[in-house]
């Protein structure tokens, strides 16, 4: 079944605007990552949050979790063309296996 | 520093014959990971392997097997292939709860 639901499924964007991907879950999590993917190549790993953080930044990116919610959040500010590429969370359930869950993803394409 | 390499990179098989992929996790990664990922969708898991034992099975068809050597090196193994098995297949290793590394993936294309 799925764990992780992205929203949007595709977002559209100008060069130099925000760009906000949501993703819920449905079970305990000890973390939760993001990934980008690049049209039909590798998974990059771009951020983890833990289930007892709030919010983490990374560079232009940012982060946040809400346990409560059973939800996250990634932002990317200021975005830039190169940023074009599919996003996935994904969840590691807490007590289960030490397997990831993937959502099925927010295509984001910033226009130049 | 040294990635998860998988082979090949592009693979491309009739229907009913078999493929072996391969996977090498990075040095002293004790476990690793195989997805699925069809187009357009997103990635599946199908089984982990832990110090060479299997550790989780998700959706795997029966006609899919895998292992991991003494070298931590894994083969996934499919046999009677199907056009839907047509997908990107990638491999992950971790030395824990974190810190999952995957590689590029291997495509595969039945026809």
């Amino acid at each position: 079944s799925q764990q992780g639901e992205e929203d949007p499924q595709a977002l559209s964007i100008q060069e130099g605007e925000n760009a906000t991907m949501n993703c819920s879950y449905k079970t305990s999590i000890n973390n939760l990552q993001w990934y980008r993917q690049n049209s039909g190549r590798g998974l990059v790993h771009l951020i983890l949050i833990r289930s007892n953080e709030r919010e983490k930044h990374s560079g232009r990116l940012r982060v946040t979790l809400d346990t409560s919610k059973k939800s996250s959040s990634l932002l990317i500010t200021a975005s830039r063309a190169a940023d074009t590429a599919s996003y996935f969370c994904a969840t590691l359930t807490q007590g289960g296996s030490e397997k990831l869950v993937f959502g099925k993803g927010t295509k984001l394409t910033v226009n130049p | 520093a040294a990635g998860v390499i998988q082979s090949p990179r592009h693979l491309i098989k009739e229907k009913r014959e078999t493929a072996t992929l391969k996977c090498y996790p990075i040095p002293r990664h004790d476990t690793v990971y195989w997805y699925q990922q069809g187009p357009g969708q997103d990635p599946q898991f199908l089984i982990s392997f832990y110090e060479k034992m299997q550790s989780d099975k998700g959706s795997i068809p029966d006609r899919f097997s895998a292992q991991q050597f003494s070298d931590y090196h894994s083969e996934l193994n499919m046999s009677s292939l199907e056009l839907g098995d047509s997908a990107l297949y990638f491999c992950a290793s971790s030395p824990g709860l974190a810190g999952y590394t995957f590689g590029s993936g291997t495509r595969l294309t039945v026809v």
